[in-house]
């Protein structure tokens, strides 16, 4: 089945501990990024990925950090997670610019 | 910098059509309009998408204005699982948009028995 597999999907952790979110795509897409929705917020792309070793910011990259090594993977990094990066997460990929996006289930973070 | 502008919120009787506007007035030449729904805090879903003619699927119907600064999603017959957050984003073959997608704080709307 194609989709897009985020890892995991809750998680509670404590502040400065660092914590990555896995995001796999078995669909051979190029494109992959990162959002973060927050109430009364709406979605907000932390990063993106046009293909691989290529990546850049989107709006809300600050505490954040991607790499893209492989085409199937896109973790998100927090280096030292802070209880203001307490959100629910989305990852996305799609076959290039201009396609149809599949999201992933989502992972929801607290950060005490 | 937002790219689309849609109303917070919307209410629609069950089994009338639903009529959802996204204003994007900055759109380039390039950039297509897709719309996504969010039901609860799952992962958005792709609906539609269009460049400037009219499309139509099983689920929606899209509705671009001529100068292409506008777009209306149609939901023919809405039913109570359509209660949902609707998100209208533009996204280019090339340039910034490209990537970078902006989907703002979409349109909820709540489908009534």
């Amino acid at each position: 089945e194609a989709q897009v597999t985020q890892n995991p999907r809750y998680l509670i952790t404590v502040t400065g501990k660092k914590l990555t979110v896995t995001c796999s795509q078995n669909m051979n897409h190029e494109y992959m990024s990162w959002y973060r929705q927050d109430p009364g917020l709406g979605l907000r792309q932390i990063y993106y990925s046009m293909n691989v070793e290529v990546t850049d910011k989107g709006d809300v990259p600050e505490g954040y950090k991607v790499s893209r090594k492989e085409k199937r993977n896109f973790p998100l990094i927090l280096e030292s997670p802070s209880p203001n990066q307490t959100s629910l997460y989305f990852c996305a990929s799609s076959i290039s610019g201009a396609n149809v996006l599949t999201f992933g289930a989502g992972s929801r973070l607290t950060v005490l | 910098d937002a790219k689309t502008t849609q109303p917070p919120s919307m209410d629609c009787a069950e089994g009338r059509a639903a009529n959802l506007p996204c204003n994007h007035s900055t759109i380039s030449g390039n950039e297509y309009v897709y719309w996504y729904r969010q039901i609860h805090s799952q992962g958005p879903q792709y609906i539609i998408h269009g460049l400037k003619n009219n499309e139509t699927n099983e689920m929606a119907s899209l509705i671009i204005t001529e100068d292409r600064k506008s777009s209306t999603l149609i939901l023919p017959h809405a039913t109570l699982r359509d209660t949902a957050v609707y998100y209208c984003i533009v996204r280019g073959l090339y340039g910034g948009s490209q990537g970078n997608l902006i989907f703002g704080k979409g349109t909820k709307l709540s489908v009534k028995p």
